[in-house]
This record gives structure tokens, sequence and C-alpha cells, in this order.
């Protein structure tokens, strides 16, 4: 079965420090790729996405993520962190069949 | 714009009770799905739709029931409520980017549940 893995439950970073989430999926053919950020007491919301084409993707607020297929990765980067980048971090791969299947997220707490 | 909306917010239910999880969206998508969410275990698919009339059942469908009358509102119910069903359930719609590929998904706002 599909599945998605998020390397780390939980990150604290002081800010300006730079940021890599982990993704991992386990499918061979063909995905869409996706990142959503949950900010405390809101629904998730889409991050950023790849599709096709260039594979390091570029998202809002600074976040980008390269998919690497030889590694069936999708890690997120941000040079320099901020306090207001503190949320929950999904990982999302959609491999047809209409599901999309996401990871255990990453919580990630910012100190100012 | 309105997006996906869910109905209630919050929901307390009573063990044995049944409660019906509104949602709709306005976006015309093809595409719906009911996640719930708990802590370290991220968002579990219970059902989805991929229109009108078609349903089928995701990672945890037990305990649930869906139906797709038309392509806007796809309601979740619970027959009978338990305390392993205490949750945030969401609610998300997305379009087939291709036969049977679908473009991000647009979440409602999550229905906090707790049965007792």
């Amino acid at each position: 079965a599909q599945s998605v893995s998020q390397h780390n439950h939980h990150v604290i970073l002081s800010e300006a420090a730079s940021l890599e989430l982990g993704c991992n999926y386990s499918y061979g053919g063909t995905v869409n790729l996706f990142w959503y950020v949950q900010y405390p007491g809101q629904h998730l919301q889409l991050l950023l996405k790849y599709f096709s084409g260039d594979p390091l993707v570029k998202g809002i607020k600074g976040f980008e993520a390269e998919f690497i297929k030889s590694k069936f990765s999708f890690n997120l980067r941000k040079p320099s962190v901020q306090w207001s980048d503190t949320a929950e971090y999904f990982c999302a791969v959609n491999t047809g069949g209409f599901k999309t299947i996401f990871g255990a997220g990453t919580r990630l707490f910012v100190k100012a | 714009n309105a997006g996906v909306t869910q109905t209630p917010k919050f929901q307390v239910l009573k063990t044995g009770q049944s409660m019906t999880l509104q949602c709709a969206q306005d976006m015309n998508h093809e595409y719906m799905s009911w996640y719930r969410q708990d802590p370290g275990m991220g968002l579990r698919l219970i059902h989805y739709s991929v229109g009108a009339g078609i349903t089928d059942q995701g990672e945890v469908p037990n305990g649930y029931n869906v139906s797709r009358s038309t392509t806007e509102d796809f309601p979740l119910r619970l027959l009978s409520a338990a305390p392993s069903q205490t949750s945030v359930y969401f609610c998300a719609s997305s379009y087939q980017q291709t036969a049977n590929l679908n473009t991000e998904a647009f979440f409602g706002q999550g229905t906090r549940l707790t049965v007792v």
C-alpha cells in the first residue's frame, strides 16, 4: 500500500535558523506531491505543490521543496524561519485511484 | 468566495447518538473527501466521492456513512457514536487533473467532535 513518511514529528528552531523537513513516499508511478500547513486552530492550507516539470518548486512565504524521483522524496525547505512559521506541516501524495495520502505531520515550533 | 463549508464547528455527542456532519463546496469540484485528524496520526481518509452518486471507502470507514446526491454536498453520518470517534473532521474537495490524479485539496474549517 502507498504510504507517506515524515521523518520528524517535532522540530524546534530559533528564528532565522534554516529548516528542512523530510518526506518520503512509497509509490513507483506518477504522483502529485503537496505540502500543506496548518496554523494553530486553523484548517489545512496549501503551501506548495509539484505536478510535473522543474523538480524544485517554490511556494508561499519563502518555502520551497525539491522532488527527487530516485529517492522518492519531496523535502520542504526554508532558509530562515520566523516565529509565524510555527505550525504543523503535512506532506501529501496523490498517486491516482482518487486518493490523496497524508503523512503524520511535523510540528514546528519557532522560538522568538 | 465560500470554498468548502463545514457545519457544525463543534459538537458533543453521547455514546450511541447519531449525527450528520455537513459539507458543501461551491467550486464545482468532482472529488470530495472526509478525513479525520488525530494527534500523531495525521489525516486519515474516511470516505471519498469522485462524483454525484459515487462513493467509496477510504482508510478508516467503519462507523461512518456517506452519500453524494449532488456535486455540491457530501455529508458524513455517524450512525452510533463511540468515544473512539472523538476527533477533528475535515472535508476536502479537489478538481480532477487527469482521469485519476487530483489537484490540491481545499479544506473546510473542520468539525471538532467529542463523544462522551
